[in-house]
């Protein structure tokens, strides 16, 4: 049972690339989420699925877009990466009004 | 809309009590959650409070939510060295499915 998978760990993107961040959970979870984490800032929320078929914005979702693929997955996009992007990502995944289960981050730089 | 408060940082000495403090803004609120991060690692869940409850013990473990005031807050009985981590607060709103974080609240506990 591997819980909540992102991949990559690591990345390093020039400005103006693109990429996505894959979240994958295994827990039927019906809602899936995506934040950034600053320091001093906490972990903000970009943007959420409270279940299959609907997404929402969050708190920070300008720069961002999301899909929820299929109920296991929810990818987390950037068109054009900026340094102001750079963070920590997490994926979190949950029943709803039950404990979230987080994955280990993906740590993105932009230069 | 959502918002969760709390101080950044925290220091104690080793076997004293720590209190971490937060307040919130959802009245929607349903459960509020507190989650530990130690340094590299994602978040996992502490212990969680229902918002018709006051007061939850679980072993070393004290939450005490006043929901007129929408004031969280956790005791840590006899603090350790390894209780060192980032202190998350968080809220649950059970209409969207929304869950917001805190700043976290870095805990340095001194032997």
């Amino acid at each position: 049972n591997a819980g909540v998978t992102q991949t990559p760990k690591f990345q390093v993107l020039k400005t103006g690339q693109s990429m996505t961040l894959q979240c994958a959970q295994d827990m039927n979870h019906n809602s899936m989420y995506w934040y950034r984490q600053d320091p001093g800032m906490g972990l903000r929320l970009i943007y959420y699925s409270a279940s299959e078929g609907t997404t929402d914005k969050g708190e920070v979702p300008n720069g961002y877009n999301v899909s929820r693929l299929n109920k296991r997955e929810f990818s987390l996009r950037l068109e054009s990466a900026a340094p102001s992007q750079t963070s920590v990502y997490f994926c979190a995944s949950r029943l709803l009004n039950t404990e979230a289960f987080f994955g280990q981050g993906t740590r993105l730089t932009v230069v | 809309g959502e918002d969760v408060e709390q101080s950044l940082f925290l220091s104690v000495r080793e076997g004293d009590s720590s209190v971490i403090n937060c307040t919130y803004t959802d009245s929607s609120s349903t459960y509020l959650y507190w989650y530990k991060q130690e340094p590299g690692a994602g978040l996992q869940l502490l212990t969680y409070i229902f918002s018709n409850m006051d007061m939850k013990q679980d072993q070393r473990l004290t939450v005490l939510l006043n929901k007129k005031d929408k004031h969280l807050s956790l005791r840590i009985a006899d603090t350790q060295t390894g209780d060192s981590a980032i202190y998350f607060c968080a809220e649950s709103n059970s209409n969207t499915g929304k869950l917001i974080f805190g700043q976290g609240t870095t805990l340095q506990v001194k032997p």
